[in-house]
């Protein structure tokens, strides 16, 4: 049971460069969501998607595109890479229960556009 | 107006103090509270979650929220080096959490 995990951990873009950053889940959740942290600006959501087949934008989607392949993948796609894309990028999914609601998070990509 | 506030720290308490954090927020249709623990280079994880105003305790942490000012806490009693890290609060509506911007705690042995 490995939760949620991303590839890669960590990534080195230039200006313009295009990638996919991957996230899987074997929590079997429905809701998967991207988040960037930058310093001092805590988590900020990019996109998520409530479940499979939907997706909709966060607090900040301009130059990021997803897709949720199935239940268990959510990619955020960088078509043109920018230096304000540098920031660390989690994966995280959503846990609804009775008098519970909860994020898992991955461990993290960190990205560097030069 | 960020959706949620949080103090930004840093914080620096000798081991066996209390650490208190806080955070306030301006929609009264979040629905769950949630105080998140990070460590430097890794993931949030979540250390307590509570929907109701009043204290929620857990071992040496407590969390407390009150509705009617919009305002929720988190205290550490009896702090040891391994609380350091930067604590994150987290409140809820529907499918969406609103994170607070992490406050950095550093406990002294």
């Amino acid at each position: 049971n490995a939760g949620v995990t991303q590839t890669p951990k960590f990534q080195v873009l230039k200006t313009g460069q295009s990638m996919t950053l991957q996230c899987a889940q074997d929590m079997n959740h429905n809701s998967m969501y991207w988040y960037r942290q930058d310093p001092g600006m805590g988590l900020r959501l990019i996109y998520y998607s409530a479940s499979e087949g939907t997706t909709d934008k966060g607090e900040v989607p301009n130059g990021y595109n997803v897709s949720r392949l199935n239940k268990r993948e959510f990619s955020l796609r960088l078509e043109s890479a920018a230096p304000s894309q540098t920031s660390v990028y989690f994966c995280a999914t959503y846990r609804q229960g009775p008098h519970q609601e909860t994020q898992y998070f991955g461990p993290g990509t960190r990205l560097l556009v030069l | 107006q960020k959706e949620v506030e949080q103090d930004p720290g840093p914080l620096s308490v000798p081991e066996g103090a209390i650490v208190s954090l806080n955070c306030t927020y301006s929609n009264s249709a979040f629905q769950y509270f949630m105080w998140y623990r990070q460590y430097s280079r890794k993931g949030p994880e979540l250390l307590m979650y509570t929907y109701s105003s009043g204290n929620k305790e857990d071992g040496r942490f407590t969390a407390q929220v009150d509705k009617s000012s919009k305002y929720i806490s988190l205290f550490i009693r009896d702090s040891q080096p391994s609380d350091s890290a930067t604590y994150l609060c987290a409140i809820t509506e529907d499918y969406k959490l609103s994170f607070g911007a992490g406050t950095t705690v550093t406990v002294r042995a």
